[in-house]
């Protein structure tokens, strides 16, 4: 596709459950971004992956929360044992290379809901 | 910490009148800033950018936005506002340095168009 997909758009556990949400960047793009986005709030910065690799996963919130890159394109972000307040969309982004001077190209996003 | 203020949670403009929607950011060194525009349903897309250079910068749509440091502030303006331009925006710096290129955004300002 010509732009960042994301499956599923929306997605409603049940608290104490585990997801995966899946983001598909743009063809030959290097880096990866989640970010995630609650009710009322900008998004706010989860993981960064540069290939393969996560080389920032300082935005991560606790344990239960990890996402994998493993063939440098799809990306997983993997939430276990949810929660309510994990409640949010959850947004991923890309662009040709790391750096601020590459843009970044945004998803449609996520829509978790925890009940 | 780096951080990005958005003052106006919600602004209401006529269609046709001018618009200005501020932000003032926090950080020590001459940052890299974004403008961002979110509407219903879609990805969030990138306005502008300032890394450096002339202050005031164009951008898609028609936007324009200007950098004062001495303010520590990069607004964004438009001069005519179109039924279409409403959604909500966010701004955005660049995380120190700017090597990964992990966003920190405002809380957002949403805009709403009169007829």
């Amino acid at each position: 596709g010509a732009g960042v997909s994301q499956t599923p758009s929306n997605k409603v556990t049940e608290k104490g459950k585990y997801v995966e949400l899946r983001c598909d960047p743009i063809s030959g793009h290097t880096a990866l971004y989640w970010y995630r986005q609650s009710l009322g709030q900008g998004p706010e910065f989860l993981i960064y992956f540069q290939g393969t690799g996560a080389a920032d996963d300082s935005g991560l919130p606790n344990d239960r929360f990890f996402a994998v890159r493993p063939e440098g394109s799809v990306s997983t972000l993997k939430i276990q044992r949810t929660e309510r307040g994990d409640s949010a969309v959850y947004l991923c982004a890309s662009s040709l290379n790391q750096g601020a001077l590459n843009e970044q190209f945004f998803g449609p996003g996520t829509r978790l809901t925890v009940l | 910490a780096q951080s990005v203020t958005q003052p106006d949670i919600h602004i209401t403009v006529s269609e046709g009148a001018s618009l200005e929607l501020r932000c003032n950011y926090s950080y020590g060194a001459t940052p890299y800033l974004f403008w961002y525009v979110q509407s219903p349903g879609q990805g969030l897309q990138l306005l502008l950018k300032y890394f450096s250079g002339d202050t005031l910068v164009q951008g898609i749509k028609g936007f324009e936005a200007e950098f004062k440091r001495s303010q520590s502030s990069f607004n964004l303006r438009k001069p005519s506002v179109h039924w279409s331009d409403a959604a909500e925006y966010f701004c955005a710096v660049v995380h120190y340095g700017g090597s990964q290129g992990n966003l920190i955004f405002g809380k957002g300002t949403k805009l709403s168009v009169k007829p």
